[in-house]
């Protein structure tokens, strides 16, 4: 078993759609979770950063983290053809112990004019 | 104000022969750490490092890969007798300190013939 666990899609959606990206994860010790956003042939850019339970928002993307179900969600409002990229999440554990980063799989998101 | 920088951006190698892809960390930045991304996957840690020091190096496999961080000059990420399997994007990242956000590069993709 992986410890991050992310749908790889594709996803295609309409633009303005509310788009719902997840990952599920099995190791209890991490802390800190994060979405990067990848561009094709591009390196990964942070989107999001939380830390252990709760929501953030940031203009169109939320961030929500439900640590007792080990799940971590990333929804993007009224969503562009510019959104249309590979989202990665990713998660690490006390991170003062390195900074080593586990990252799920990518889910590839289409946004259609 | 340079983001990470990677070169070169595209290698190709013969199996058998050296690969060198080297790094150069955002200014002010003295963590490095090295990524794999193989085709459909996500991003694998490999090492981390600080300048002079190997921090953690469990994701790197045992032979023919290695990875410095002078007190000068870029890090360096080493694959001795590339073999096809060592075909991949290979990414790396720096951070202010370990507990801080870490920034990527545009990766350097290796191919070995």
């Amino acid at each position: 078993q992986k410890e991050v666990e992310q749908d790889p899609g594709p996803l295609s959606v309409p633009e303005g759609a509310i788009v719902s990206l997840n990952c599920t994860y099995s190791n209890s010790a991490f802390q800190y979770f994060m979405w990067y956003r990848q561009y094709s042939r591009k390196g990964p850019e942070l989107l999001m950063y939380t830390y252990s339970s709760g929501n953030k928002e940031d203009g169109r993307f939320t961030a929500q983290v439900d640590k007792s179900s080990k799940y971590i969600s990333l929804f993007i409002r009224d969503s562009q053809p510019s959104d249309s990229a590979t989202y990665l999440c990713a998660m690490t554990g006390i991170y003062n112990q390195g900074g080593k980063l586990i990252f799920g799989q990518g889910t590839e998101l289409s946004v259609k004019p | 104000n340079a983001g990470v920088m990677q070169n070169p951006r595209h290698l190709v190698r013969r199996r058998g022969q050296e690969a060198r892809l080297r790094c150069s960390p955002m200014k002010g930045h003295s963590h490095v750490y090295w990524y794999r991304q193989l085709p459909e996957e996500g991003l694998k840690f490999m090492v981390y490092l600080q300048k002079e020091n190997i921090i953690d190096e469990s994701g790197m496999p045992k032979e023919r890969f290695s990875a410095e961080f002078p007190k000068e000059g870029p890090s360096i990420l080493r694959i001795q007798q590339v073999v096809r399997g060592d075909s991949a994007a290979y990414f790396c990242a720096s951070s202010q300190g370990s507990q801080e956000t870490q920034y990527f590069g545009p990766g350097t993709r290796l191919l070995v013939l």
